[in-house]
C-alpha cells in the first residue's frame, strides 16, 4: 500500500512559473525523498531530507518537512519544459531497512 | 545515467508462467531493492538484499523471490504469473554510507 498521498495529483503550469507539490505521510520517518519519474522509466534521485530537518535547497529546489503535521512540499521555481515529469515523494521509516514507501505521485506538465 | 541497468526492457509473458529479471548495480553497492509499479501508482517496495541475504520483504507472495550475487547483479523471479503482475519493475543499489537510492531504467512485464 502506498504511504501517502501527493497533492496535486496533476498540474499544468507556463514555463518560468513555480511549481509546488505537497506530500502528506502517516507513520514515523527518517527520511522523505523526492524522485522523478520521466515516461514511466526509472526514477531520479532530486533530493533528501533528515527527519529532524526542515528545509533543503538544491539549485532550483526546495523542500520543506514538518513532521509534526507528516507532510513535505517540493518547490520547483522557474520551471522549465524540461521539468516536465511525475514527481513522487518516498519516506524511509525508522529501523535497518531503507526501504523506500513512495507516495501516488504528482504528473508536471510545463508548457512552453 | 545512475549506473544501474536492467535486463530485458520489455517482457511478454501468458498466465502461469515464470520470469527472471535481472539487475547489475553500481560496483561497491551492497544493498539492491526491488520495487513494482503498477500504471498509474507509486512504485511498491518487493524486498531488498544487503550482501546478498534478504534485508526486509514488502508484502508480496511468496512466488516473488530474489538473489543478488557477489558482483553487484542481482535476480528477480516471479512463478506462476499472474495478470496483475503486469506493472514495470524497477530495482535499486544504494551505498553503504548514504540513504540515496539509484534507479535503473525497469523491466516492464505484461502477462498476457
Amino acid at each position: 500500500s502506498q504511504q501517502g498521498e501527493e497533492d496535486p495529483q496533476a498540474l499544468s503550469i507556463q514555463e518560468g512559473e513555480n511549481a509546488t507539490m505537497n506530500c502528506s505521510y502517516k507513520t514515523s520517518i527518517n527520511n522523505l525523498q523526492w524522485y522523478r519519474q520521466n515516461s514511466g522509466r526509472g526514477l531520479v534521485h532530486l533530493i533528501l531530507i533528515r527527519s529532524n530537518e526542515r528545509e533543503k535547497h538544491s539549485g532550483r529546489l526546495r523542500v520543506t518537512l514538518d513532521t509534526s503535521k507528516k507532510s513535505s512540499s517540493l518547490l520547483i521555481t522557474a520551471s522549465r519544459a524540461a521539468d516536465t515529469a511525475s514527481y513522487f515523494c518516498a519516506t524511509v521509516p525508522p529501523g535497518n531497512t531503507d526501504k523506500l514507501i513512495f507516495g501516488t505521485g504528482t504528473r508536471l506538465q510545463v508548457f512552453p | 545515467e545512475t549506473g544501474v541497468t536492467q535486463s530485458p526492457t520489455h517482457l511478454i509473458k501468458t498466465r502461469g508462467q515464470q520470469v527472471t529479471l535481472r539487475c547489475s548495480s553500481q560496483s561497491g553497492h551492497n544493498t539492491v531493492s526491488w520495487y513494482q509499479q503498477a500504471l498509474g501508482q507509486g512504485p511498491q517496495f518487493i524486498f531488498q538484499y544487503y550482501r546478498e541475504e534478504e534485508n526486509g520483504r514488502g508484502n508480496f507472495p511468496p512466488r516473488f523471490s530474489g538473489l543478488q550475487f557477489p558482483n553487484y547483479s542481482s535476480e528477480l523471479n516471479v512463478n506462476a504469473l499472474e495478470l496483475d503482475d503486469s506493472a514495470l519493475y524497477l530495482c535499486a543499489s544504494t551505498a553503504d554510507t548514504t540513504d540515496t537510492q539509484y534507479f535503473g531504467p525497469g523491466t516492464r512485464l505484461t502477462v498476457l
